[in-house]
């Protein structure tokens, strides 16, 4: 079936430290893959997104790009700030569905000044 | 994107009451998604509510408990009947919008029952 797998938490780094956050997905056909971040008490915002392979999706200094070989959309970032303290969810597209999403568990982010 | 708020944003309930929680769209949408999410956890998607139909339970979620209203485009309520303190979760409201299958979330409201 349709899944979504995320590298379990917390990941904790200090200020200014290279993230990864590691993202594997099964799915059929082509779907759409998500990056969702939750901040302390809100709801969830839509962080990047990529709808074919070898797109990159990229906001905020975030980036992920859409491997169909390794199936995966790994999330990245150069240099990361004690305000990107989160909760990250992976998501994607559920086949033949009108926007319903596979959501992974989400991964949870402390960083360190 | 859309905009979407939620109300109430938090409440303390007592167990075999119910709570009704509003979801408002600043445009008009088609799909909207009622979300439960447990302290620590992912989504659990609890039903879809399109307007001028029933909505579509998830397995485990059924209308009794969490009947669901769709009134028109922009508005939706969602009810958490005969609570227990199991129920307490976030409860986050969704709409589908834009090209690529990408929800937007309203700001959850957080739930604790006693």
């Amino acid at each position: 079936g349709n899944s979504v797998t995320q590298m379990e938490g917390p990941v904790t780094l200090s200020e200014e430290a290279f993230l990864t956050i590691n993202c594997t997905y099964t799915a059929t056909g082509y779907p759409s893959l998500f990056w969702y971040v939750q901040y302390p008490g809100e709801g969830l915002q839509l962080l990047l997104k990529a709808t074919k392979a070898d797109d990159k999706g990229s906001n905020k200094g975030f980036e992920a790009t859409y491997r169909k070989e390794t199936t995966s959309f790994h999330l990245e970032k150069g240099s990361v700030q004690v305000s990107d303290s989160a909760v990250y969810f992976c998501a994607l597209s559920k086949p033949g569905s009108n926007y319903q999403l596979i959501w992974g568990a989400g991964t949870k982010l402390i960083i360190k000044p | 994107s859309a905009v979407i708020s939620q109300k109430p944003s938090r409440d303390i309930c007592q167990r075999g009451t119910s709570l009704t929680i509003q979801c408002q769209v600043d445009s008009q949408v088609t799909m909207m998604f009622w979300y439960r999410q447990q302290p620590g956890q992912s989504l659990t998607l609890i039903a879809t509510a399109n307007q001028g139909s029933e909505a579509t339970y998830e397995s485990g979620f059924v209308i009794d408990k969490f009947p669901i209203s769709r009134p028109n485009l922009t508005f939706s309520t969602l009810t958490v009947s005969n609570m227990s303190p199991e129920d307490s979760s976030i409860y986050l409201c969704s709409v589908g919008s834009g090209g690529v299958n990408e929800q937007f979330f309203g700001p959850g409201t957080r739930l604790t029952v006693l």
